[in-house]
């Protein structure tokens, strides 16, 4: 199982405020992803990477951008946080080749007030 | 439109009984599918997949059906344990999506003692 990790855990913030949501893995894997969910709702993709200095868009439409300058690091930003940025953002990652499964980190809570 | 459907929110079992879970799909294209299991405040963690090629892929306590004429696949758990209180989301891919995973709502899972 990978090791992937996100911080903050929990992040509470006003209106407007610019907010990075980190995640790093271990593993070395070349695709990581960032997906969104709402209780009750499935996971939307709305970010991915192939690898260092790839970014691609996912399904759903965010306002957030991402980077991947190094392997193990894929940040998400907002550079200006509304109420309806609050969700659960979930990174994940996979191995090389055909493996097709993901593994997630704990996720980030965000409530934007 | 939704291509992973999870048609139950809820399922409720008592412990040592066997518990159900479904999912169908729409897209034809999917040949790869996975089921993840959620705790509250957590990310999803990998239970087990399959792929197309097979009807059944069993481990441990949890085993996986797919038919692929009626685009449904299900999940077993037998025997059902109180620790498997838990929403369980179904995910499929193809080849030539990247990777990418397409999600279903989620079943929560209840196992009472």
């Amino acid at each position: 199982e990978a090791d992937i990790y996100q911080t903050p855990r929990y992040l509470v913030i006003g209106t407007g405020k610019k907010i990075t949501l980190e995640c790093s893995q271990t593993m070395g894997h070349d695709k990581m992803y960032w997906y969104q969910q709402d209780p009750g709702m499935e996971l939307h993709l709305i970010h991915y990477s192939y690898g260092v200095n790839s970014t691609e868009k996912g399904d759903l439409s965010s306002e957030s951008t991402v980077s991947r300058i190094r392997t193990e690091h894929f940040p998400l930003t907002l550079e200006s946080a509304r109420p309806s940025h609050t969700s659960q953002y979930l990174c994940a990652s996979s191995g090389f080749g055909g493996v097709k499964t993901q593994y997630f980190g704990p996720g980030t809570r965000l409530l934007v007030l | 439109d939704q291509q992973v459907k999870q048609n139950s929110p809820s399922l409720s079992v008592q412990e040592g009984r066997i518990s159900i879970l479904n999912c169908d799909y729409t897209n034809s294209m999917f040949d790869y599918f996975l089921w993840y299991k959620k705790y509250p405040a957590e990310g999803p963690t990998f239970l087990i997949s399959i792929s197309s090629i097979k009807d059944k892929n069993e481990d441990g306590r949890f085993t996986v059906f797919l038919n692929k004429s009626a685009k449904h696949l299900s999940l077993h758990i037998v025997p059902s344990q109180p620790g498997d209180s838990a929403v369980y989301f179904c995910a499929a891919t193809y080849r030539g999506s990247q990777g990418n995973l397409i999600f279903g709502k989620g079943t929560k899972l209840s196992v009472k003692p």
